[in-house]
Formats: structure tokens, sequence, C-alpha cells
């Protein structure tokens, strides 16, 4: 088992549709993370989640909306979305602190048609 | 702000062959962390080395290096006698203090590598 997991693995939406995306961490972390990452560029941070409060939101449009529960699951729900948010979807957990390493989920590969 | 260039896209080596991954960064903090993360095909990013920006020990894992050199703001990865296994995307990052004692993370775009057999 790893310690990140996420699911489902692979998604494939209409833009009417609403879905999520879920993360579990077994790691005992307290810092949570969302990132994209699209053919071609960086990745990129969306959302953060410190002690399951909302500590930082990149200019994420609202079609996109977090959620944390507790420090060991994450959300991203998901409505009207386009298909430029096609991309992977990389869950990760941390201790706080600038020093401590990410460690991620294997992903969710999401399609939009 | 924060930025991180690999600049080399993709790079295709025999097995065997010794190769370089080459990371240059720029931050305004005095104290930050760097990365190397490699992301298999299956997706998720194996997290490999960090370094702080106050220790410049090159670093040495087995086949893999490492060669921080704060002047030339560079974090470069090298592995030996590659193998077949080590093809990956292989990121780069920086991390900077973010909200409260919160950090994040800024990512290079990745280098693909290729080891043929």
């Amino acid at each position: 088992e790893t310690g990140v997991t996420q699911t489902p693995r692979h998604l494939v939406m209409g833009m009417t549709n609403k879905k999520s995306l879920k993360c579990e961490q077994h790691l005992g972390h307290n810092a949570m993370y969302w990132y994209k990452q699209s053919a071609k560029k960086p990745l990129e941070l969306m959302f953060v989640y410190s002690l399951e409060e909302r500590v930082e939101n990149n200019s994420v449009p609202s079609r996109f909306s977090p959620e944390c529960p507790n420090s060991s699951h994450l959300f991203l729900h998901l409505h009207t979305l386009q298909p430029e948010d096609s991309a992977l979807y990389l869950c990760a957990s941390s201790q706080d602190g600038n020093s401590n390493e990410a460690f991620f989920g294997q992903g969710t590969r999401l399609t939009v048609v | 702000a924060q930025k991180v260039t690999q600049a080399q896209t993709e790079i295709s080596v025999v097995e065997k062959e010794d190769v370089t991954l080459d990371c240059v960064y720029e931050t305004r903090d005095t104290t930050y962390y760097l990365f190397w993360y490699k992301q298999p095909p299956s997706g998720e990013l194996v997290f490999l080395i960090r370094r702080n920006s106050f220790d410049e020990q090159n670093e040495i894992s087995g086949r893999y290096s490492w060669n921080f050199q704060k002047s030339t703001s560079s974090f470069n990865f090298t592995i030996t006698a590659s193998q077949v296994v080590d093809s990956a995307v292989y990121f780069c990052a920086l991390s900077e203090q973010g909200g409260g004692s919160n950090y994040k993370l800024t990512f290079g775009k990745g280098t693909l590598l290729t080891v043929n057999p």
C-alpha cells in the first residue's frame, strides 16, 4: 500500500458532469496538496491544506472545489469543466515546514470531453 | 518570485552511459531547499533528494550524485552507468515558505530521460 492513494486512476467526464477526485494519505502528515500536471508544462500547485485549513489557493477557477474533511483525506470536486482541464491531477502530503519533502500519489488522469 | 529551469527537455542515452540532468534556479530567499523527483510511467513522483541552501557538499547515493553550486544557482543530477529502469521524467524543484509554516514547491518542466538497451 502506497503512502498516498488517489482514486480513481483514470476519469473521463463530460463538460456538464460533476465528479470528485479522492486522495488519502497514511503517513500521519498534516499538510496536503493538489497539483495539476499538463503536457509540456511545469507542475502547477492548485491548493494547500494545513491542519484541514486551506492556506493556499493559486487562482484556481471556481469549477475546481477542494475539500479537506480531516488531515488524512483530500477531495477535489469538479463541475462544468473545460477540455483544457484535461491533465494529471496529483495529490501530495507532507509534514508542515520548508524542509520536508512531499510524498505524491500516482495521480488521476482526467479527460474532459 | 521563483523559477526553476530544466533546459533539457529530452535526453536519450544508451545503457551504461553516464548522464547529467541540469537544473538552474532563481530565488530571493536566503534559506531554501532544492529537490529532485523521479516520475516513472506509473505517474507518481518519487522523492530522490533534498538539499538545503547552506549545505553545498555534493552527495552520492549509489549510481546517483548531485552537484549543488550556489555560485551558479545550479543543482545538477548525474546518473552513472545508466540503466533502462532509470527511464523516467525527472523534476527539479525549489521550495519557499508559504502561508504560516507551510512550504510550497516550484517545479521545473522536467527532463524526459530515455535509456535504451
